[in-house]
């Protein structure tokens, strides 16, 4: 049991280079998320997926597109990367264990740097 | 006002030491409030739920007050392996379990 994983760990682009982030999880939880943290700005959620086959936009989705492949795997794609896109990109699902009290599991983050 | 805002720190304090953070959020309907804690480069991990009633989990209490939608966190007996980034945490309901996140409150605790 894996957890969530992230692939990769490192990444540098040059402004204009386009990636895809990779994440998957293998405890079949319905949720997942993508946050980005930057200093001083604490983690803010640029997509979510509530379930398998829906996507929906968080607080900061500019410049980032996602797909939700399957139950296991969630993307976040840079189509043109900018330098304001340098941040740690985590990923995380959702575990709910009752009404209102559930635990969100990360992945272990994409450090990436755009020049 | 922001959504979720904690002490700013950096908290240092000396080991055996007791250190509250304090957090305050701002959407009234919210219904479920949880402290993270991130260590140095690592993702950020769930350390506690915090319940109405307050709770307690060994040396770590968490209280919350609705009225004036405020949290906190108490560490007693502090411990070298405590320092980290201590992330207060709130969902503002429905289905979708969308959280927002404080920017955390960072701890070093001294031998």
């Amino acid at each position: 049991n894996a957890g969530v994983t992230q692939t990769p760990k490192f990444q540098v682009l040059k402004t204009g280079q386009s990636m895809t982030l990779q994440c998957a999880q293998d405890m079949n939880h319905n949720s997942m998320y993508w946050y980005r943290q930057d200093p001083g700005m604490g983690l803010r959620l640029i997509y979510y997926s509530a379930s398998e086959g829906t996507t929906d936009k968080g607080e900061v989705p500019n410049g980032y597109n996602v797909s939700r492949l399957n139950k296991r795997e969630f993307s976040l794609r840079l189509e043109s990367a900018a330098p304001s896109q340098t941040s740690v990109y985590f990923c995380a699902s959702n575990r709910p264990a009752g009404l209102a009290v559930f635990e969100q599991y990360f992945g272990p983050g994409t450090r990436l740097t755009v020049t | 006002r922001k959504e979720v805002e904690q002490d700013p720190g950096p908290f240092n304090v000396p080991e055996g030491a007791t250190v509250a953070f304090n957090c305050t959020y701002s959407n009234s309907a919210s219904q479920s409030f949880f402290w993270y804690r991130q260590d140095c480069r690592k993702e950020p991990k769930l350390l506690m739920s915090v319940y109405s009633s307050g709770n307690e989990d060994g040396r770590f209490t968490a209280q919350l007050n609705r009225a004036s939608q405020y949290i906190s966190l108490l560490i007693r007996d502090s411990k070298l392996s405590d320092s980290a980034t201590y992330l207060c945490v709130v969902n503002n309901g429905g289905s979708n379990y969308k959280l927002t996140f404080g920017k955390g409150t960072l701890l070093t605790v001294n031998p």
